[in-house]
């Protein structure tokens, strides 16, 4: 089953405006990261944040986590057509295997 | 650095044969994890080696193997090919295994295999 599951399946916005998705998980984590794929540069780690962390910033990306709530969203600021991609979230289980959410799929219109 | 490498890029087999897949991870990388990426399934775990040991293994079926040599690149096995195997096959390093994903995996390309 999976541990991430995330939210909305897919978006399209235009260049420019700002990109928010949600991941939510299922039981305790010690950290959640994020990924990117992209048909150009294949699966790419973006951030990793962890359980005693709220906020971190990378470039463009924002990432929060509410443990209370088992979620974190990731925001891309000021989008670009590069930015296009499916971006996962990922945690550990209790055996420490990273499990995987689905998937939103993020379309950039120029 | 070079990158995590992986052969092949694709491949096509027929229902019932073997294939043996082959990963490269980055210099320095001790732990090499397989996934299997379907559009249905998504990004499945099937098996963590490090130190030439297995560490953990997802939930799949005996026909799915793997090993792992001294320079830690890693192959994986899969025997009696089905036509649900056809999928991409993801091979990712990094520098620990565990700790509950505190390590950030690099991703090679991938393997795309079509069993037909």
């Amino acid at each position: 089953s999976q541990q991430g599951e995330e939210d909305p399946q897919a978006l399209s916005i235009q260049e420019g405006e700002n990109a928010t998705m949600n991941c939510s998980y299922k039981t305790s984590i010690n950290n959640l990261q994020w990924y990117r794929q992209n048909s150009g540069r294949g699966l790419v780690h973006l951030i990793l944040i962890r359980s005693n962390e709220r906020e971190k910033h990378s470039g463009r990306l924002r990432v929060t986590l509410d443990t209370s709530k088992k979620s974190s969203s990731l925001l891309i600021t000021a989008s670009r057509a590069a930015d296009t991609a499916s971006y996962f979230c990922a945690t550990a289980d209790s055996n420490y295997q990273l499990i995987w959410g689905a998937g939103t799929k993020l379309i950039i219109k120029p | 650095k070079a990158g995590v490498t992986q052969t092949p890029r694709y491949l096509i087999k027929t229902r019932g044969q073997q294939v043996t897949l082959s990963c490269s991870p980055i210099s320095g990388h001790r732990s090499v994890s397989w996934y299997q990426q379907t559009p249905g399934q998504g990004l499945q775990f099937l098996f963590e080696y490090f130190s030439e040991t297995q560490r953990n293994k997802g939930n799949f079926p005996g026909r799915f193997s793997g090993r792992q040599f001294s320079n830690s690149r890693s192959e994986m096995n899969v025997s009696t090919l089905e036509l649900g195997d056809s999928a991409l096959y993801l091979c990712a390093s990094s520098l620990g295994f565990g700790s509950g994903g505190s390590y950030e995996q690099y991703f090679g390309p991938g393997t795309r295999l079509t069993v037909t």
